[in-house]
C-alpha cells in the first residue's frame, strides 16, 4: 500500500515571498498521479496542481509549481508571490493509475501568509 | 449543476447510537470515498468504493459501515462501536478508470459530527 508523508505540520511566509512545501511518498507502483489540494478555512477542498508520474516535466499552474523527483519519491509544492488568500491547509495526495482506486492523502501542512 | 452533496452539515449523536451521514453525487463518477479529519491530522481514509455494490476498507474502517447500492450514493454509518466518533467527515468522488484517475476529485462540504 502507498503512503504519503508531509513532514512540515506548519509553515509561515511573508506576503509576496516564496515558500516550498514538502511531500514524500512510498509506492511500488510505476504509474500514478500526484496532487496538491488546498483546504482554506471554509474547509472546501480545492485542487491546486497535479502531476503525472510518466511526465518528466514539472507541472505549473500560475504561481504554483512542483518539483517532482520520481527516483527520490519526492513531490514538493512551490508557491511564488504568496498572497493572503493562500493561507490554508495543503494536502499532498497519491493515486495509482491502474491498481485499485485508493486516493491517499498526507497529514497536511498548515500554511499561514503574513501581511 | 453537477456536484457532490453531503448532509447534514452538523450532526449531534448521543453515545451508543448509530448515525448515518449522507453523500450524493450527480457527476457520474464511479469512485467514491469517505475520509475522517481530526484537528492536526490529515485526511484518513475510512472506506472507498470503485463501483456499485463493491467497497473496500481504508485505514480506519473499524466502527464504520458503508453501502453502495446506487452509483450516486455512498452513505456512511457511524456505529456505536466507534470509540471516538467526534470529527469532521468528508466525502469525495472521482473518475476511477485508467488515465482519467488523474482528473480532479470532487469533495462535499463535509459533516461535523459531535457526540454528546
Amino acid at each position: 500500500a502507498q503512503t504519503v508523508t508531509q513532514s512540515q505540520p506548519e509553515m509561515s511566509v511573508q506576503e509576496a515571498e516564496t515558500v516550498t512545501l514538502s511531500c514524500t511518498y512510498d509506492t511500488s507502483e510505476n504509474n500514478y498521479y500526484l496532487f496538491w489540494y488546498k483546504q482554506p478555512p471554509s474547509r472546501q477542498m480545492i485542487l491546486v496542481i497535479r502531476q503525472e508520474a510518466y511526465k518528466q516535466q514539472n507541472a505549473t499552474e500560475n504561481r504554483f509549481s512542483v518539483n517532482f523527483q520520481k527516483a527520490a519519491k519526492s513531490f514538493s509544492l512551490k508557491i511564488s508571490d504568496s498572497q493572503l488568500g493562500d493561507t490554508a491547509m495543503y494536502f499532498c495526495a497519491f493515486i495509482a493509475l491502474f491498481s485499485g482506486s485508493r486516493l491517499t492523502f498526507g497529514e497536511g501542512t498548515q500554511l499561514t501568509v503574513n501581511p | 449543476d453537477g456536484g457532490i452533496t453531503q448532509s447534514p452539515k452538523y450532526l449531534f449523536r448521543k453515545e451508543g447510537q448509530n448515525v448515518t451521514l449522507s453523500c450524493e453525487q450527480n457527476l457520474n463518477h464511479d469512485a467514491m470515498y469517505w475520509y475522517r479529519q481530526d484537528p492536526g491530522q490529515g485526511l484518513r481514509l475510512i472506506y472507498y468504493s470503485q463501483i456499485v455494490n463493491d467497497f473496500q476498507k481504508g485505514d480506519i474502517a473499524e466502527g464504520y459501515s458503508v453501502s453502495r447500492e446506487k452509483k450516486e450514493s455512498f452513505p456512511l454509518t457511524v456505529t456505536s462501536a466507534q470509540k471516538n466518533p467526534t470529527a469532521f467527515y468528508l466525502c469525495a468522488s472521482s473518475i476511477s478508470t485508467g488515465f482519467l484517475r488523474g482528473t480532479e476529485a470532487f469533495f462535499g462540504q463535509g459533516t461535523r459530527l459531535t457526540v454528546v
